[in-house]
C-alpha cells in the first residue's frame, strides 16, 4: 500500500520555537509538496521540490523553509513559529509526469497550534 | 499565471439527485492535467478523477464525471445519484506539464452537504 507519512498528527509549539515537520513517501516520487489548509482558503502551496536538494517557492513561502536531502523525505521548517502559522499542514507527492495515474498522494496532515 | 477558481463555497443536494461543482482554471500551458479531490470530515484527501488537456472525451469514474469545456477553461465535477457519504469538501486542482516545474495548485474548495 502506497504511503505518504507525516511525522506528527498534532503539534503544539510556543511562539519563537523552531519547528520541523517531516514527510516521507515510499513511492519513489520525484515531486513533493507542502501545503497549509485554512478554512475558506483551500490548500495554499508553501514550497515544493522536484528533485533532491531542489526547491521552489510556492504562493506563501514567507516564514518557512524546506529541506530535501533524500528523495523520499521532504521537511518543512518554521524558523521562528508565530501564532499566524497555526494551521493544518499537508504533505503530498507525485510523479514528475502527467496522465492517468499521476495524481497526488497525501499524508494524513499535521495540525499545528502555535501558542 | 496558473490559477484555479471554485466560486461555490457551499452546495446542498438531496440524496439520489445529481450535483455539479464548478471549477474554472487559467493557464497558458497547452499541456496540463486537472484533478478533483474529496476531503471528508476525517481529513484525508481522496483522489476522484483526472482529465488531461489533450483528452478528447470527458473523464468518468463511477458516479463521478468531469464536464471538460476547454475553450471556456472549465472542468466541472458532476456527481450523479448523490449519497449521504458524499458530504465533504471537494477541491479542484491543476498541474501544468511544461511550466512551473509541474507544481500542483488547488482551488478554495466547495463544501457539499447531502441531505436525506
Amino acid at each position: 500500500d502506497v504511503k505518504v507519512t507525516q511525522s506528527s498528527r498534532y503539534l503544539v509549539k510556543r511562539t519563537g520555537e523552531k519547528v520541523f515537520l517531516e514527510c516521507v513517501q515510499d513511492m519513489d516520487h520525484e515531486n513533493m509538496f507542502w501545503y497549509r489548509q485554512d478554512p475558506g482558503l483551500g490548500l495554499r502551496l508553501i514550497y515544493f521540490s522536484y528533485d533532491v536538494k531542489m526547491k521552489e517557492k510556492g504562493d506563501i513561502p514567507e516564514g518557512y523553509s524546506v529541506s530535501r536531502e533524500k528523495k523520499e523525505r521532504f521537511s518543512l521548517i518554521l524558523e521562528s513559529a508565530s501564532t499566524n502559522q497555526t494551521s493544518m499542514y499537508l504533505c503530498a507527492s507525485t510523479l514528475l509526469a502527467l496522465g492517468q495515474g499521476t495524481e497526488a498522494f497525501f499524508g494524513q496532515g499535521t495540525r499545528l497550534t502555535v501558542v | 499565471a496558473q490559477k484555479i477558481t471554485q466560486t461555490q463555497p457551499g452546495m446542498f443536494v438531496q440524496e439520489k439527485e445529481a450535483v455539479t461543482l464548478d471549477c474554472t482554471y487559467d493557464t497558458s500551458d497547452p499541456s496540463y492535467g486537472l484533478f478533483w479531490y474529496k476531503q471528508p470530515s476525517s481529513g484525508e484527501m481522496i483522489f476522484l478523477i483526472y482529465q488531461g488537456s489533450y483528452d478528447q472525451q470527458n473523464a468518468t469514474e463511477g458516479r463521478y464525471s468531469l464536464n471538460f469545456q476547454k475553450a471556456r477553461k472549465s472542468a466541472n465535477l458532476v456527481i450523479s445519484a448523490s449519497q449521504l457519504g458524499d458530504s465533504a469538501m471537494y477541491f479542484c486542482a491543476m498541474r501544468e506539464e511544461n511550466t512551473g516545474f509541474q507544481k500542483l495548485v488547488f482551488g478554495t474548495g466547495t463544501r457539499l452537504l447531502v441531505s436525506p
